[in-house]
């Protein structure tokens, strides 16, 4: 079975501070995405990235960057949490050839800012 | 802007009685279309896609769903739904409109009474 993996589940921080959010994926996937998830809103892509060192931005990209040093983790960072972030977090990964195939997704970090 | 769109976001019903989520999206061109659903507590799966071919889709625990190209549809069906259907599910587009990116629709909670 495919495994994403998210290193928390649940975090609470304060305005400003940095935050890691970590995802390791076990199937060599070559596609990895951050998404959020708001009630009523759906999935929102944040970043995405096709291969190790490329991320594109998705339709949320502001106050977020990320990083992929390695092909199975990727990492999604806020440089200065604001309230407007908390949110719940997914992690996903799709196998190469293209954006279009089935995403395996994590179980989400729940983020919350004070 | 171009979008997913799912008509309902809550829909409570009876053990046995039969489901309808309706999805729309609004690319022309090739789509692949997908529905994913969330348990309680539970990360994301696939529940069926359609890339091409028979328009009827089966997916997995007697769900279907029926692309209409000319209404630009992909409605989620299941003839008796059960108790633990309780979830909230998601319709999903990539479509080459949009850049090869996955979109997600709001999502529809539903509710299965005992």
């Amino acid at each position: 079975d495919v495994k994403v993996t998210q290193s928390s589940r649940y975090l609470v921080k304060r305005t400003g501070e940095k935050v890691f959010l970590e995802c390791v994926q076990d199937m060599d996937h070559e596609n990895m995405f951050w998404y959020r998830q708001d009630p009523g809103l759906g999935l929102r892509l944040i970043y995405f990235s096709y291969d190790v060192k490329m991320k594109e931005k998705g339709d949320i990209p502001e106050g977020y960057s990320v990083s992929r040093e390695k092909k199975e983790r990727f990492s999604l960072i806020l440089e200065s949490a604001s309230t407007n972030q908390t949110s719940m977090y997914l992690c996903a990964s799709s196998i190469g050839g293209g954006l279009g195939g089935e995403l395996f997704f994590g179980e989400g970090s729940r983020l919350t800012v004070l | 802007a171009q979008s997913v769109s799912q008509h309902n976001h809550h829909v409570i019903l009876s053990e046995a009685a039969s489901l309808e989520l309706g999805c729309n999206y609004s690319y022309g061109g090739t789509v692949n279309l997908f529905w994913y659903v969330q348990y309680p507590g539970q990360h994301l799966q696939l529940l069926l896609k359609y890339f091409s071919g028979d328009p009827l889709v089966k997916g997995i625990k007697g769900f279907e769903a029926e692309f209409i190209k000319s209404k630009f549809s992909f409605n989620l069906r299941k003839p008796s739904v059960q108790w633990s259907d309780t979830a909230e599910y998601f319709c999903a587009v990539n479509a080459r409109a949009a850049g090869n990116k996955l979109t997600f629709g709001g999502g529809t909670r539903v509710l299965v009474k005992p």
